[in-house]
């Protein structure tokens, strides 16, 4: 059974820095690419990143570019997102997605985690 | 940036036939992803590659996609179908995925 495990949310203040880390288990990590989308409260979904299932590629939302770093350890099949110089405008729920091939960028999103909850205020 | 526009909201009375559009320069062109959201759920797909279902998606659901607009096709409408529809693509110009805003869907 495929499960994503997200963990690190929490209250942060602006300009604050953050690290969200997603578990993978029940399939073979590295044959996947993944990503971290977002849910501000009551708004829709906003794509933040993805990272293809060997690590060499990754593209960002222009929201996060230079702010927010994604990267996997393909032996301990987790994926981070770091996450610096956070603003009031990065408070939502923090989803990770498995997408169904390698290629980042490319495909759908099969399975999703239930999302941790980043809150940046003072 | 590539734009995807959808209508916020769909109400459509029971066993009758719900349509949700997802609108976008050119779309026909894309691969287009659809997800349905439950109140406090994560999303889950129920469309990809314009018009092919996950495993365990009824047929009742079905997707189509030509020249601007990709529609989401909901027949025979239940109680259950009640929720949050998103459609989703890649812009290879900008290298970003890219999601509509969603559409609300209301079963009278």
């Amino acid at each position: 059974e495929v499960q994503l495990l997200e963990s690190g949310g929490g209250l942060v203040q602006p300009g604050g820095s953050l690290r969200l880390s997603c578990a993978a288990s029940g399939f073979t990590f590295s044959f996947h690419a993944m990503s971290l989308v977002r849910q501000a409260p009551g708004k829709g979904l906003e794509w933040v990143a993805d990272i293809s299932g060997g690590g060499t590629d990754t593209y960002y939302a222009d929201s996060v570019r230079g702010r927010v770093t994604i990267s996997r350890d393909n032996s301990e099949n987790t994926v981070y997102l770091h996450m610096n110089n956070l603003r009031v405008e990065d408070t939502a729920v923090y989803y990770c997605a498995r997408v169904n091939i390698a290629v980042a960028g490319r495909g759908y999103f099969d399975y999703w985690g239930q999302g941790t909850l980043v809150t940046v205020s003072s | 940036s590539y734009v995807l526009t959808q209508p916020p909201s769909v109400s459509v009375a029971p066993g009758q036939t719900a349509r949700i559009t997802c609108g976008g320069t050119n779309i026909g062109s894309k691969s287009v992803h659809w997800y349905q959201q439950k109140p406090g759920q994560a999303p889950v797909p129920v469309v990809y590659d314009d018009s092919d279902r996950p495993s365990g998606i009824p047929e009742r659901l079905s997707g189509s996609n030509s020249e601007n607009t990709a529609t989401l096709t909901i027949s025979r409408v239940e109680a259950g179908d009640e929720a949050d529809y998103y459609c989703q693509v890649w812009d290879s110009s900008s290298d970003h995925r890219v999601f509509g805003g969603g559409t609300k869907l209301t079963v009278l």
